[in-house]
Formats: C-alpha cells, sequence, structure tokens
C-alpha cells in the first residue's frame, strides 16, 4: 500500500481536462509546498511534469498544471491529447522517516 | 542540463550483492545545492524510494532497506552508487538514479532505469 493514494485510473476523451488526485497527511502534501508529480510512459523512466505543488518545468506544456487544498494535491490536464496517455505519479516529501514517498500512480487513458 | 545514466550488471544471483553506478554529466555531485538518489520500480508496480547521498557523504536510507542498503559517491567520476546486499527475488526492479533539490525535498531529474533481475 503506497503513502500517498492515487486513483487507479482515470479517462478523458481529445480536447477534454481531466484531474488527478493524489492524498497524504499533514506530514506530507498538507505539511510542505514539495509535490511534485512524474509522467511515465510504457517502458521510458519517468519524467518531472509538476514540482513545488504548481511549477513546471522547462519544456513542459501549460496544458499541465497542480494545485493542492489541505492533505490533496491535484493534476490537471487540459485539452487531452494521445501522447499524454501514460502513467501518473505524485511524490511528496515527508516529516517522517523516508523524506520522499510516492503514490501508487495513475494511469491515464485517452479514450 | 544534467543527465543521469545507471550501469551495473542486469543479472544478480540470489544472497548476492546488487551493484550500481550512476554517472552524472552536465553538473556537479560535489555540490550543495542537491542529494542524489535512487529509486526503484517493480514490474509493473509503482515506486519505491531507497535512499540518497549528500555531497557531504552524508546518507539517508528508506527503512525498510536500510539494514541491506549501502551508497557512496566517487567525486572524481562524478558518479554516485548503490549496493544492495543479499538479494532476492523480490529486489527485481528497475533501478533508477535521480537528483533530487536541497533539503531531499525534490525529485528534478531521473535516470533512464537499469532492469536487474534476480536469478541462479
Amino acid at each position: 500500500q503506497s503513502a500517498l493514494t492515487q486513483p487507479a485510473s482515470v479517462s478523458g476523451s481529445p480536447g477534454q481536462s481531466i484531474t488527478i488526485s493524489c492524498t497524504g497527511t499533514s506530514s506530507d502534501v498538507g505539511g510542505y509546498n514539495y509535490v511534485s508529480w512524474h509522467q511515465q510512459h510504457p517502458g521510458k523512466a519517468p519524467k518531472v511534469t509538476i514540482y513545488g505543488v504548481s511549477n513546471r518545468p522547462s519544456g513542459v506544456s501549460n496544458r499541465f498544471s497542480g494545485s493542492k487544498s489541505g492533505n490533496t494535491a491535484s493534476l490537471t490536464i487540459s485539452g487531452l491529447q494521445a501522447e499524454d496517455e501514460a502513467y501518473y505519479y505524485c511524490s511528496s516529501y515527508t516529516s517522517t522517516t523516508t523524506y520522499i514517498i510516492f503514490g501508487g500512480g495513475t494511469k491515464l487513458t485517452v479514450l | 542540463q544534467v543527465q543521469l545514466q545507471e550501469s551495473g550488471p542486469g543479472l544478480v544471483k540470489p544472497s548476492q550483492t546488487l551493484s550500481l553506478t550512476c554517472t552524472v554529466s552536465g553538473g556537479s555531485i560535489s555540490t550543495s545545492d542537491y542529494y542524489w538518489s535512487w529509486i526503484r520500480q517493480h514490474p509493473g508496480k509503482g515506486l519505491e524510494w531507497i535512499g540518497y547521498i549528500y555531497y557531504s557523504g552524508s546518507t539517508y536510507y528508506n527503512p525498510s532497506l536500510e539494514s541491506r542498503v549501502t551508497m557512496s559517491e566517487d567525486t572524481s567520476k562524478n558518479q554516485f552508487s548503490l549496493k544492495l546486499s543479499s538479494v532476492i527475488a523480490a529486489d527485481a526492479a528497475i533501478y533508477y538514479c535521480a537528483r533530487v533539490r536541497g533539503g531531499g525535498t525534490e525529485i528534478d531529474s531521473w535516470g533512464q532505469g537499469t532492469l536487474v533481475t534476480v536469478s541462479s
């Protein structure tokens, strides 16, 4: 069981928007602005898509956005494209022993 | 743009020690700005943080693996390494090295990953 809770799957049609949630506790997601989202295509390494809750690394499309409310962070992808189909993992700094914890991952299917 | 590349044997026998190296280019590991991390992913599963090493040589390990993990660095080669002892079948995974922002807060770069199989 992962430390952060994500839905196993979400889906959407091209052009639509989807949101993936990531729920933790006040010791991680809720307590720090160190939530990241990582996109992983099959057979590829993860790629940082959002860091610091809502910041996009250079080169990441502005269709990706992040937010946080309480102990839950969210990744929103607008204007869905076929290339967005991938697994998405959230991660967070934690004040408990392991320092960085991950969500179980969400499979995004573009219909 | 920093790049990280894992290397090491793709096959390890049970009870032996898994040894991997991460070579960093485009940035020095001898900086106080970052921690250098190992993360693994079991086939078809999620991500598991193994630990990281700081430029000072300080290390921080996942408690579930701490008794078997050793991380080290070679600043002359701009590399850091992972050793996992007494491997079992459950240690078979893709192993990634990654750069972590100061304070051990967030990953900002990933290596390509290397698959390790455990089999006799």
